[in-house]
């Protein structure tokens, strides 16, 4: 279990740039998350795959953002044309499928927007 | 909706006391889970316990216990003997049974003092 794995650490880019983070779950897990942390507040949920198909989006989950799982194993969360507002912590968690299978979290990529 | 609230943005205690962490929460659901947690200083989140709303006892884990009143909606983290090392952001989250959103509190900081 080599837990759950982020990519890039830290990204700092200006505004109305693109950039793109990669996330990959355990490898036994079915299940893939994306949440963004504000400083000072707990993760909000941003969508979540079950294999490769995206099954639930939440509303903070603008037309600029999108996330891929093309192959059921590694996501990738995009964001086009950067705002201040996108400056967060982003979460990667991934779980087995099943009742109550706890999710377990990845050390995040902060995006820091200049 | 569902709801978590963290009423103590910090809190700091001695080393081997102690400390309760306070939880409320909302939901008009019957079956739900509740956890607890860890994110310690630039590491990823870890979970630290876990409750099924439908079980009476309360979950214990080591040094972690909580206080579940599901009647008053309340969640709290008793820590025991505490240890430098549980010096982290702990945060409340809920569960909705058949979903995947996690819901989370804003968080609490505990520094446990040598």
């Amino acid at each position: 279990d080599t837990g759950v794995s982020q990519d890039p650490r830290h990204k700092i880019t200006k505004r109305g740039q693109n950039v793109t983070f990669r996330c990959d779950p355990i490898s036994e897990h079915n299940r893939l998350y994306w949440y963004r942390q504000t400083l000072g507040q707990g993760p909000e949920f941003l969508t979540y795959f079950q294999n490769e198909a995206q099954l639930e989006k939440s509303r903070l989950l603008s037309d600029r953002f999108s996330a891929e799982r093309p192959k059921g194993s590694f996501s990738t969360l995009e964001i086009q044309r950067t705002e201040q507002g996108d400056s967060a912590m982003y979460l990667c968690a991934s779980s087995s499928v099943g009742y109550n299978q706890p999710q377990h979290f990845g050390d995040g990529t902060r995006l820091s927007i200049l | 909706a569902q709801t978590v609230t963290q009423s103590q943005p910090e809190m700091s205690v001695q080393e081997a006391e102690t400390v309760t962490l306070s939880c409320t929460y909302d939901t008009s659901e019957s079956n739900y889970y509740l956890f607890w947690y860890k994110q310690p200083p630039s590491r990823q989140m870890i979970l630290v316990i876990r409750q099924e709303a439908y079980k009476q006892q309360n979950a214990t884990e080591n040094r972690f216990s909580v206080n579940f009143q599901k009647a008053a909606k309340s969640f709290s983290l008793k820590i025991s003997d505490s240890q430098l090392g549980d010096t982290a952001m702990y945060f409340c989250a809920l569960l909705r049974q058949g979903a995947q959103k996690l819901v989370f509190g804003q968080g609490t900081r505990l520094t446990i003092n040598p």
